[in-house]
């Protein structure tokens, strides 16, 4: 079974700054979606990044990128010019690409908690 | 991106009573759907499953008489807590993938208290 390990439970940044949340996992498929999730105070999950594993390319969203290492099985989020809107819960996700009956479950890290101060 | 909807948003309920969260898909049908439970500053707990039409497929420690889920349309799913307890209190979150290839959409989640 995938897991998916976010050792950092809670960062803090100050505004304009860079921040790097880290995401391990361990897998032994060669093929899958990562995933970065943010989970405002409204707890609206919103997707920030998504990456396919066999993409060398890491994959980019304006402020948002990631560092993944397919071969440490590493999937770091980089915020870069933090701004107050940033602060939220962060959730790191694995997803198969193999297809079940049930489609494909999303397996959560268990977050990290980013302050962003002023 | 596509939107899902939950309703209601909060509900407080008495112990020994049922509660029915419904999930809908508004702009897309939504073969497959999620059903996940979270409490304060955790990750999210995948309760279940459903295809439309189909049983639903509930994670293990997950009773199947407690949480009921109905799938019955491609656009609505429904949790009902039967006999809920203070214990089932909880933010109850849906997600909605349109087909197996897609990501999964999220609802605004439910809080669920039970006094």
């Amino acid at each position: 079974a995938q897991t998916v390990t976010q050792s950092q439970p809670e960062m803090s940044v100050q505004e304009a700054e860079t921040v790097t949340l880290s995401c391990t996992y361990d897998t032994s498929e060669s093929d899958y979606y990562l995933f970065w999730y943010k989970q405002p105070p409204s707890r609206q999950m919103i997707l920030v990044i998504r990456q396919e594993a066999y993409k060398q390319q890491n994959a980019t969203e304006n402020r948002f990128s990631v560092n993944f290492q397919k071969a440490a099985k590493s999937f770091s989020l980089k915020i870069s010019d933090s701004q107050l809107g940033d602060a939220a819960m962060y959730f790191c996700a694995y997803r198969s690409v193999i297809l079940g009956e049930y489609g494909n479950k999303l397996v959560f890290g268990a977050g990290t908690i980013l302050r962003v101060k002023s | 991106g596509a939107v899902v909807s939950q309703h209601p948003s909060r509900v407080i309920c008495k112990s020994g009573t049922s509660v029915k969260i419904e999930c809908r898909s508004l702009d897309f049908q939504a073969t497959t759907m999620f059903w996940y439970r979270q409490f304060p500053k955790q990750s999210l707990m995948l309760m279940a499953t459903s295809n439309e039409g189909s049983k639903a497929t509930y994670e293990q420690g997950v009773e199947k008489d407690k949480f009921l889920i109905n799938h019955a349309s491609l656009t609505l799913s429904t949790l009902t807590v039967t006999s809920a307890h203070p214990e089932d209190s909880s933010f109850y979150i849906c997600s909605a993938s349109g087909d197996l290839y897609n990501e999964q959409f999220f609802g605004p989640g439910t809080r669920l208290t039970v006094l």
